[in-house]
């Protein structure tokens, strides 16, 4: 059902950069700015990047995001154990005339 | 504090109702885009409806003409209003904030969350 496709997993150990891809398509990261959401286990998904590469207030700058063509990433730098969670990419589709989001990774702390 | 706090979910026999709530503080539900999103037990995401701030919706294909979404700028509060459910309504159900100001579509502020399970 999600229109956005993400890895299933990423792993990494502490001090280490992971990258999470997003692959969409003309109608939504093609032409439309991406998100990405961290939800932790149990709790509500929260902003970590908006505008492709914009942090939040807040936000370590351990997490990057940028965007070409119709694909997005998500890199975490200095990786920490409590980076481990589910990373979501969303954006605006213009076809579907809504949000969609990522299939969504699991990052894993070795 | 800027927050948002869901109520009203349950369960519900298949072909039920239930209507949910948000209510919004420190921010005005009627000045912003409202967003629901859900998420089944196990899975991603899934965006279900908009409420803009002129008035006009959208929603998901998977709940167009059973779901509806308001709200009421008295009580600072969003709706969804779910009918004719099915088993794979079953999800918590988050309502959350678009990003004020900008074109971006993220969602800035999310409420804790409301399980709903459609089961008999």
């Amino acid at each position: 059902q999600s229109v956005l496709t993400q890895p299933p997993s990423a792993s990494g150990t502490p001090g280490q950069r992971v990258t999470i891809s997003c692959s969409g398509s003309s109608s939504n990261i093609g032409r439309k700015t991406v998100n990405w959401y961290q939800q932790v286990s149990g709790t509500a998904p929260k902003l970590l990047i908006y505008s492709n590469n914009q942090r939040p207030s807040g936000v370590p700058d351990r997490f990057s995001g940028a965007k070409s063509g119709t694909s997005a990433s998500l890199a975490i730098s200095g990786l920490q154990s409590e980076d481990e969670a589910d990373y979501y990419c969303a954006a605006w589709d213009d076809s579907l005339k809504g949000s969609v989001f990522g299939t969504g990774t699991k990052v894993t702390v070795l | 504090e800027v927050q948002l706090v869901e109520s009203g979910g349950g369960l519900v026999q298949p072909g039920g109702s239930l209507r949910l709530s948000c209510a919004a503080s420190g921010f005005t539900v009627s000045s912003n885009y409202m967003n629901w999103v859900r998420q089944a037990p196990g899975k991603g995401l899934e965006w279900v409806s908009v409420l803009y701030s002129g008035g006009s919706t959208s929603y998901a294909d998977s709940v167009k003409g059973r779901f509806t979404i308001s709200r009421d700028n008295s009580k600072n509060t969003l709706y969804l209003q779910m009918n004719s459910l099915r088993a794979e309504d079953t999800a918590v159900y988050y309502c959350a904030r678009d990003e004020p100001g900008g074109n971006s579509d993220a969602f800035d502020i999310w409420g804790q969350g409301t399980m709903v399970t459609v089961s008999s």
